[in-house]
């Protein structure tokens, strides 16, 4: 089985100010990690995800996270966050090998303000 | 092209009645997700559908439950006298084939409130 924890449930941020979403993970067996963004009243969108290779992983809107295997974490960062970012974020993982059912954090939500 | 489609968007019911909630992936999706986003449980796995093989139910919460997917392609979501603690944001996945490198697009969201 799989769990993943976000400690920070709300994260407070000003706009054009760097930030890091903490998101750590365990689990049994190797699996695949991603970030997924809810903006208000929509459905998830995905921002990245790692499944090997480099373990700094590029997303859109100018986020990116890094994958670090010793610490079971895959922190999502962003130099300047803009106020569209405000949001809820979900760190998720799945099993590498088998049906890809995504084990998802409790989000944090991001509030960018002037 | 079109994304996940979900129907409902809301969903108001009484204690004890039935309901169902609708699910059209996108064309060519081989693979269907069912998940529950709640306030006290985050976002939880119900069930998955790929291709023609037997469902994933593991996360169905209880015999009240369960989801066909016809013709491979829309998927219902079924929910027996509903109780009020299945109010929640029910929402639909899809993607491409089953394994974790395939990207699950996810519908908005049936919002279901059991008063």
């Amino acid at each position: 089985a799989q769990s993943v924890t976000q400690l920070d449930s709300q994260v407070p941020v000003f706009e054009e100010a760097p930030v890091e979403l903490r998101c750590n993970y365990s689990s049994s067996v190797s699996v695949y990690l991603f970030w997924y963004v809810q903006y208000p009243n929509q459905g998830l969108q995905l921002l990245l995800k790692y499944l090997s290779g480099s373990t700094l992983v590029k997303g859109i809107n100018g986020f990116e996270a890094e994958f670090n295997k010793s610490q079971t974490s895959f922190h999502l960062r962003k130099p300047s966050v803009h106020i569209s970012d405000t949001a809820e974020y979900f760190c998720a993982v799945s099993p590498t090998g088998t049906a890809s059912k995504l084990t998802f954090g409790t989000g944090t939500r991001l509030q960018v303000t002037l | 092209g079109a994304g996940v489609s979900q129907s409902p968007s809301n969903k108001v019911t009484e204690k004890g009645k039935d309901v169902e909630l609708r699910c059209d992936p996108i064309s060519g999706h081989t693979a269907l997700y069912w998940y529950r986003q709640s306030l006290g449980q985050g976002l939880e796995f119900l069930i998955y559908f790929q291709g023609n093989s037997a469902p994933d139910k593991s996360g169905l919460p209880s015999d009240r439950f369960s989801a066909e997917r016809t013709g491979g392609s829309v998927s219902t979501l079924t929910i027996q006298r509903t109780q009020q603690e299945d109010s929640a944001v029910y929402l639909c996945a899809s993607s491409l084939g089953a394994g974790g490198p395939h990207e699950q697009y996810f519908g908005p969201g049936t919002r279901l409130t059991v008063t």
